[in-house]
């Protein structure tokens, strides 16, 4: 069973610019959720897609935003990056709601904004 | 925010000693999971103790959980090398569709 898979790994954007992040979940898992992780916040919270729908948002501002297809994939984009954005992405997928079961995480993408 | 808080933030230990690490969290809870991190790659699953569960065991990890002091533990008997890593503890929200994470605990075992 392939795991989830995160693309790219690796990313150098400028500040400006906008990135999309992308996530392809375990097949038949139908949750995926986004943190993000820095050395200073630790693992935060950014959304939960489910069928489809956000069920749940995190602390952050506009400029990030997600979307989950009908295939279960996700993609999460960030508009007029900021330096503060320099971030590994993680995404994880889930059967059922992350809070509620083993949730397993893709290896992230490492974000650097210059 | 955050809602747990991991203790200690790092830990040295021999290889082949126990390691225990604590987390406290703040609000009521479904289930707390603990989970791994190697070098800043992907988190992976350890063990999910529901709020009313006081123990749980898989393999050479025990975790326990006091919801009246909302606290958790997780020891890790026998260590080895390979167990260093970051061990964070993770709670849901009154939702149970996000998970919470605390702080982390930096594990290193020495040879």
């Amino acid at each position: 069973k392939a795991g989830v898979t995160q693309t790219p790994r690796y990313l150098i954007k400028t500040r400006g610019q906008q990135v999309t992040l992308s996530c392809s979940p375990i097949s038949g898992h139908r949750s995926v959720s986004w943190y993000q992780q820095t050395p200073g916040q630790g693992l935060q919270f950014l959304f939960e897609y489910f069928s489809e729908t956000q069920r749940n948002k995190g602390n952050f501002p506009g400029r990030f935003s997600g979307r989950q297809f009908s295939n279960s994939r996700s993609e999460m984009n960030v508009s007029t990056l900021e330096l503060g954005d320099s971030a590994l992405y993680l995404c994880a997928s889930s059967l059922g709601p992350a809070g509620n079961t083993e949730a397993f995480f893709g290896q992230g993408t490492r974000l650097t904004v210059v | 925010s955050q809602q747990g808080e991991e203790d200690p933030q790092a830990l040295s230990i021999q290889e082949g000693e126990n390691a225990t690490m604590n987390c406290s969290y703040k609000t009521s809870i479904n289930n707390l999971q603990w989970y791994r991190q190697n070098s800043g790659r992907g988190l992976v699953h350890l063990i999910l103790i529901r709020s009313n569960e006081r123990e749980k065991h898989s393999g050479r990890l025990r975790v326990t959980l006091d919801t009246s002091k909302k606290s958790s533990s997780l020891l890790i008997t026998a260590s080895r090398a390979a167990d260093t890593a970051s061990y964070f503890c993770a709670t849901d929200d009154s939702s149970a569709s996000k998970i919470i994470f605390g702080s982390g605990t930096r594990l290193s075992i020495r040879p």
